[in-house]
C-alpha cells in the first residue's frame, strides 16, 4: 500500500495570505489527524477527521481549518497567515476504528511565512 | 491535560552501545497508549514502539525494548546495539482511550550515534 502523502512539500506565502495543504490517508484508512511542529512549540495536534466529520480539536485559533472528503483526503487551510504559522505540519492516518490504532505518518509540509 | 515530558534534549551513545531514552507523563485516565515515534532527518515519522497501559509486559521490538512503570508514569526507551541509522529525534507519545487520534508529544530527544 502507499504511504500518507502530502503536498505540497514546500510552501512559501506572505503574512496575511492563506494556504491549503492536503493529505492523502492510506488506502483505506477513514481517519487524518494533522499536527504542527515547530521548534518552539513541538508537535501539537491541531484537528482530526473522520468520515468526513471533525471529531477532535486541538487549541488552535479559528484561523485554522479543515475538511474531509468522501474519499478521506483531507486539506486544512490557514487564512491570514502569521509569522507564527511558519512550520512543518504533518498529517497522519488510521483505519479510525479506535484510539489503538497506530497512527502513520506523511513525510509533512513545510510552510514558511515571510 | 495530559502532558508528556522529556528531559533529556540530547543524548548520544557509541555505535554497539545500549542507551535509555526517559519519559514521563501525566494523567488522570487509567486506560491509555504510549509510543515511541522516531524522526529522522527526513522529517517522516517512524513508529518505534508502542505500549497498551492495561498490559504489564513491557513491549520489545527487536532492538527497541521499553519500560513502562505505571505506578511512577514513566516510560523510558532502551536501544541496544545502537547503530547510525538510529542517529534521530525520538518523540514519546500519550493518547488516551477512545474514538479519538489526538495524540500529546514531549518535546523530544535528539539521539546522536557516533562511530
Amino acid at each position: 500500500k502507499a504511504g500518507v502523502t502530502q503536498t505540497p512539500r514546500y510552501l512559501i506565502k506572505t503574512r496575511g495570505q492563506q494556504v491549503t495543504l492536503s493529505c492523502s490517508p492510506i488506502s483505506g484508512h477513514r481517519s487524518v489527524s494533522w499536527y504542527q511542529q515547530t521548534p518552539g512549540q513541538g508537535l501539537q495536534f491541531l484537528f482530526e477527521y473522520f468520515s468526513e466529520t471533525q471529531r477532535n480539536k486541538g487549541n488552535f485559533p479559528g484561523r485554522f481549518s479543515g475538511r474531509q472528503f468522501s474519499n478521506s483526503r483531507s486539506e486544512m487551510n490557514v487564512s491570514t497567515l502569521e509569522l507564527g504559522d511558519s512550520a512543518l505540519y504533518l498529517c497522519a492516518s488510521t483505519t479510525g476504528g479506535n484510539s489503538q490504532e497506530t497512527q502513520y505518518f506523511g513525510p509533512g509540509t513545510r510552510l514558511l511565512v515571510l | 491535560a495530559q502532558t508528556v515530558t522529556q528531559s533529556q534534549p540530547e543524548m548520544s551513545v557509541q555505535e554497539a552501545e545500549t542507551v535509555t531514552l526517559s519519559c514521563t507523563y501525566d494523567t488522570s485516565e487509567s486506560d491509555y497508549y504510549l509510543f515511541w515515534y522516531k524522526q529522522p532527518p527526513s522529517r517522516q515519522m517512524i513508529l518505534v514502539i508502542r505500549q497498551e497501559a492495561y498490559k504489564q509486559q513491557n513491549a520489545t521490538e527487536n532492538r527497541f525494548s521499553v519500560n513502562f512503570q505505571k505506578a511512577a508514569k514513566s516510560f523510558s526507551l532502551k536501544i541496544s546495539d545502537s547503530q547510525l541509522g538510529d542517529a534521530a529525534m525520538y518523540f514519546c507519545a500519550y493518547r488516551r482511550r477512545g474514538n479519538n487520534n489526538d495524540m500529546r508529544f514531549g518535546a523530544g530527544t535528539r539521539l546522536t550515534v557516533k562511530p
